[in-house]
Formats: C-alpha cells, sequence, structure tokens
C-alpha cells in the first residue's frame, strides 16, 4: 500500500527565509503533483512532475522530483506572506495506474514578517 | 478554472438521514472524483469513476455509495449519516490526457456537518 509522507508537518518561517519540503513515498511512481489550499477553499494544482529530474518553478516555488530516491521537494525562496497555505504532494499508487491520486496529510505554512 | 460546481456547499444533517451531494462538471472530463478532507488526514479518496455507469470504491468508501449517470454529473450518498461522516467533501475531476496525466482539478467543497 503506498504511503506518501510529507515533512514538516507545519512550518512557521520568516518572510524573506529560504525552505523546502519533502515529500516521501513508498513504491515506485514517475510522476507526482503539489497543490495549493488556502484556509477554507479548496485545492489548487501547483505543479505536475512527470519524470525522473523533473524541475518546475513558478515564483518563489520550485519543486523537483527523484524517482530513484521516491522523493520530491518544494523548495521556497524568500518567503513572503502570501505563500501561507496548505501544500500537499500526490502520487499514483501504482506507476502503470495513474488514475488515482494518493495525498500525503499536507503542510501547513506560516509566514510571519 | 475548470468547471465545476457541488451542490449544496453546506449542509447539517442529523444522524440516520441520508443524504446526497452533487458534482457537476462541464469539461467533459473523463474521471470524477470523491474525496472527504478531514484534519490530520489529508485528503481521502471515497470513490471514483472513470465513465458513465463505471464506478470504484477508494480507500474510505464504506458508507458511501456514488453513481454517475451522465458525464457531468456524479452523485455522492450517504443512505444513513453517521457523525463520523461529518467532513468537508471535495469533488474533482480528470482526464488521463498528455501532457499532465490525470491533473486533478477541485470543486469548492461541501461542508456536511451530522448530528
Amino acid at each position: 500500500e503506498l504511503k506518501v509522507e510529507q515533512n514538516p508537518l507545519f512550518l512557521s518561517m520568516q518572510e524573506g527565509k529560504n525552505y523546502t519540503i519533502y515529500c516521501n513515498y513508498s513504491t515506485t511512481s514517475d510522476r507526482l503533483y503539489w497543490y495549493r489550499q488556502d484556509p477554507g477553499k479548496s485545492l489548487e494544482s501547483l505543479f505536475v512532475l512527470l519524470s525522473n529530474g523533473a524541475v518546475k518553478q513558478e515564483g518563489r516555488l520550485m519543486a523537483s522530483l527523484d524517482t530513484k530516491a521516491r522523493l520530491s521537494t518544494l523548495h521556497i525562496t524568500a518567503a513572503v506572506h502570501d505563500l501561507s497555505a496548505t501544500y500537499f504532494c500526490a502520487v499514483p499508487p501504482r506507476s502503470y495506474n495513474t488514475d488515482k491520486l494518493i495525498f500525503g496529510t499536507g503542510t501547513r505554512l506560516q509566514v510571519f514578517p | 478554472d475548470a468547471g465545476i460546481t457541488q451542490s449544496p456547499r453546506h449542509k447539517v444533517t442529523e444522524t440516520g438521514t441520508p443524504v446526497t451531494l452533487r458534482c457537476h462538471q462541464t469539461e467533459n472530463h473523463r474521471y470524477m472524483y470523491w474525496y472527504r478532507q478531514d484534519p490530520g488526514h489529508g485528503l481521502r479518496l471515497i470513490h471514483y469513476s472513470y465513465g458513465v455507469k463505471d464506478t470504484d470504491k477508494g480507500e474510505v468508501s464504506d458508507g458511501y455509495s456514488v453513481s454517475r449517470s451522465k458525464t457531468e454529473d456524479f452523485l455522492l450518498t450517504l443512505e444513513s449519516a453517521t457523525s463520523s461522516q461529518t467532513s468537508v467533501y471535495f469533488c474533482a475531476i480528470s482526464d488521463l490526457t498528455v501532457p499532465s496525466y490525470n491533473e486533478q482539478f477541485f470543486g469548492p467543497g461541501t461542508r456536511l456537518t451530522v448530528l
């Protein structure tokens, strides 16, 4: 059974600082998805990583995928308050069956002045 | 934004009553999903559909049933609601097409409270 673990679960960081959120998963998969959720809102797709070594960047966020290590990272550069949200990674349960996703429990990010 | 609506957006009901939540999409996507979101558990898949009248169970399907008679509508039914089904329910849609296989797009959510 696929397990998707994120750490940290909660991150409080100062504006202007850098930090990385980690997503580990337990079975082989060559794709991974990152989502953002603002409090009381729905989930918004951030990044789709479709192969080993994939790197995507959007503003102050950069996501990467290492399928051999079964690890994805979401790096935050020079954090700003607007990045405060919960971030989820999600992985298909099997590499040949991608019609479902298993979500991590999320990392709640709080950026303070 | 993907054209996904959920109804109702909020519902309070009593234990033992039936409840049906509706998800409606205008994107003509093949796949539709129902998740529940609870603190400490992230999102957990309840049921999903891979076509009209084609559905399958997710990881927390007990106590829930679904139906999909049209591409655009996916219904989630709680036959006899229990307090443990108090949650926020999200519908999602996707299409397994290049270039972003199974990127799922989420509806606004339904907050259900079972008293």
